[in-house]
């Protein structure tokens, strides 16, 4: 079945790197997004990464892709206040018409 | 190039009104998404629209939602005799084309509809 799950918090020291982890079942993926929604806001596409791909770089984020363990993950470096937001993964599926699958979001906290 | 857009931004209806919410996509695009966030929640895929059909509605309620995106204006997402469990912000994507490949959705600010 279609599920993407996430861990719902994760805090962080300002200047420290962040990763936030995901995990998903269906394997007929195209590809893999990383969204981030800050407050009564709407979302915003940080990255995306093609399911046959491991591994992307944007400047501060790095996202991995293990699909054997059907595992995602996003590396932001220098995290910085202002990167304090919910981020979401969520995926898009072969023949299922570009709609997005979403996870329940991580919410980030970056203290001083 | 505005982007997406939706009005209202925030909605208040009582019990068994009726809620009308408005997407306009970005400008070339005539693919619409509705995603639903209910509170402490991720978006949940409602219905994808190209102009004048409905390609999939598998996310939609049975009974008092129905979505539209005609020929001309915005795509309506309607919510006939809301209940308190509607409360939730809705969020509208556009994309220019549907297909194999990368496809980039563009999300609007979402419309916060409360339910009293």
């Amino acid at each position: 079945g279609e599920d993407v799950e996430q861990s719902l918090f994760l805090s962080v020291r300002e200047g420290d790197s962040s990763v936030i982890n995901c995990t998903y079942t269906d394997s007929s993926s195209t590809y893999l997004y990383w969204y981030k929604q800050e407050p009564g806001a709407g979302l915003q596409l940080l990255t995306y990464i093609f399911s046959n791909m491991d591994m992307k770089q944007d400047q501060r984020l790095t996202v991995l892709l293990n699909k054997k363990d059907k595992h995602l993950s996003l590396r932001i470096a220098d995290t910085q206040t202002g990167d304090s937001a919910i981020y979401f993964c969520a995926e898009t599926l072969s023949g299922g018409y570009n709609k997005l699958i979403f996870g329940a979001g991580t919410r980030l906290a970056v203290h001083p | 190039n505005a982007g997406v857009m939706q009005n209202p931004r925030h909605l208040v209806r009582r019990r068994g009104q009726e809620a009308r919410l408005r997407c306009s996509p970005m400008k070339g695009h005539s693919h619409v998404y509705w995603y639903r966030q209910l509170p402490e929640e991720g978006l949940k895929f409602m219905v994808y629209l190209q102009k004048e059909n409905i390609i999939d509605e598998s996310g939609m309620p049975k009974e008092r939602f129905s979505a539209e995106f005609p020929k001309e204006g915005p795509s309506i997402l309607r919510i006939q005799q809301v209940v308190r469990g509607d409360s939730a912000a809705y969020f509208c994507a556009s994309s220019p084309r549907q297909g194999g490949g990368y496809n980039e959705q563009f999300f609007g600010p979402g419309t916060r509809l409360t339910v009293l």
